[in-house]
């Protein structure tokens, strides 16, 4: 199993450039997510998947969009990419079980720089 | 306001040496809690996830304590290794959603030789 892949690992863009981040895990999980990671801050979600087919906003969505085609698969589109999205990005993958969320497992990152 | 607060912000200790790391949590309803384990430019690593109904969990030399009424965990790491140079996420879940993850802003812990 590769786990959770995430590409690029790094990207430089351009205020106002769009561009997509890739996802994809192979462990059959149906839960997937991205995460923004800054300094000094926890990581904030941005979107999430419950399944193919459903997305659902997190706490800071704006300038984001998301789409679950195939369990596998979970890319993160920036629209019009702007300062204030340079981070580090992760995606995360988990299953149900029981009465919760299992642990989660993260891919590598991505860091994005926009001038 | 849901939050996680972990201290000290950062740690250095000497390899061999045990420490602690605390989070305190202002949660609600309270679901479970999780230990992550974050090395440099890697994505976070799952080390104990604790329900309410559980007081300790153990995961090699890291040993997590919970304790609901006081709303507050501690991470303990026994003799330590140069490879446990890493940030410590502490991550409280209410209602048991998915997306109701509250992450603290971790514990960087440095040891050295």
């Amino acid at each position: 199993n590769a786990g959770v892949t995430q590409t690029p690992k790094f990207q430089v863009l351009k205020t106002g450039q769009s561009m997509t981040l890739q996802c994809a895990q192979d462990m059959n999980h149906e839960y997937m997510s991205w995460y923004r990671q800054d300094p000094g801050m926890g990581l904030r979600l941005i979107h999430y998947s419950v399944g193919a087919g459903i997305t659902d906003q997190g706490e800071v969505p704006n300038g984001y969009n998301v789409s679950r085609s195939t369990t596998e698969d979970f890319p993160l589109r920036l629209l019009s990419a702007a300062p204030s999205q340079t981070s580090v990005y992760f995606c995360a993958s988990s299953f149900r079980q029981g009465s919760f969320y299992n642990e989660q497992f993260f891919g590598p990152g991505t860091r994005l720089t926009v001038l | 306001k849901n939050q996680v607060e972990q201290s000290p912000q950062s740690l250095i200790i000497l390899e061999g040496k045990n420490c602690t790391l605390q989070c305190n949590y202002t949660v609600s309803p309270f679901s479970n809690l999780r230990w992550y384990k974050q090395d440099t430019g890697r994505g976070p690593v799952s080390l104990t996830i604790m329900t309410f109904s559980e007081n300790t969990k153990s995961n090699g030399r890291y040993t997590a304590t919970l304790d609901a009424d006081t709303k507050q965990s501690s991470l303990h790491i026994t003799a330590s290794q140069l490879s446990d140079s890493a940030s410590y996420i502490c991550v409280v879940s209410f209602s048991g959603g998915y997306n109701k993850l509250i992450f603290g802003a971790g514990t960087r812990l440095a040891v050295h030789p």
